[in-house]
């Protein structure tokens, strides 16, 4: 069936560090690749997504790197801030276009 | 502001009762999604409803039901509730089916059952 596995499931990172979250996909049918990032109590938010006719994508600090043939894709955080600390979750496209969502990586930026 | 509203936003309950979310889709979305967040958990897929038709369930149980109406807004029932079902529930919608588009979620229902 559609399985998203995540890793790391928690982060800890100084501020100023590169972080990355890694994640797999069972569906080779999958053709769209969001992330999401949960504040506490909070709601997800889209904050960047791929598509699979794409390698790679950029906005500002983070960017999402695709391998479909190794069926994973990857979250970079670059210059981390304490207010990037939250629940990051991955999500890839399922039957019906669905999502299928990771298990969620807790990151903690330092000051 | 995401666009989708769901009321209430807490809701406190007794076990053995039954509570009924509701939320209400973006403008134009077709697609309602449900999905459930217990303390520290990720986000378990409930079922998604498309243009007034069930299209997917997930791990729901059968002491939950759904629908979505004619106007598309769509209405989350919990019933015999049990202690475990305290938990963050959020509803989601999204575009257009077959398209890929990203969700957009709601604030939230925190439902405490006591």
């Amino acid at each position: 069936g559609e399985n998203v596995e995540q890793h790391p499931s928690t982060l800890s990172v100084q501020e100023g560090d590169s972080a990355v979250i890694k994640c797999t996909y069972s569906d080779s049918a999958s053709n769209y690749f969001p992330w999401y990032k949960q504040e506490l109590g909070k709601r997800p938010q889209l904050i960047i997504d791929i598509r699979s006719n794409v390698g790679e994508k950029k906005d500002q600090r983070i960017a999402v790197t695709l391998n479909k043939t190794a069926k994973h894709f990857s979250l970079h955080i670059t210059e981390t801030q304490p207010e990037d600390s939250a629940v990051y979750f991955c999500a890839a496209s399922g039957s019906f276009q669905k999502l299928v969502f990771g298990t969620g990586t807790r990151l903690l930026v330092s000051p | 502001d995401s666009g989708v509203t769901q009321t209430p936003k807490h809701l406190i309950t007794a076990t053995g009762q039954r509570v009924t979310l509701r939320c209400s889709p973006r403008s134009g979305d077709l697609s309602v999604y449900w999905y459930q967040q217990s303390l520290d958990q990720g986000l378990q897929f409930l079922i998604h409803y498309y243009n007034g038709e069930e299209r997917a369930k997930g791990n729901i149980l059968e002491r939950f039901s759904a629908q979505q109406f004619p106007d598309l807004h769509s209405e989350l029932n919990l019933s015999s509730l049990e202690l475990g079902d305290s938990a963050l529930y959020f509803c989601a919608s999204s575009a257009t089916r077959g398209q890929g588009y990203g969700y957009t979620f709601g604030s939230g229902t925190r439902l405490t059952v006591v």
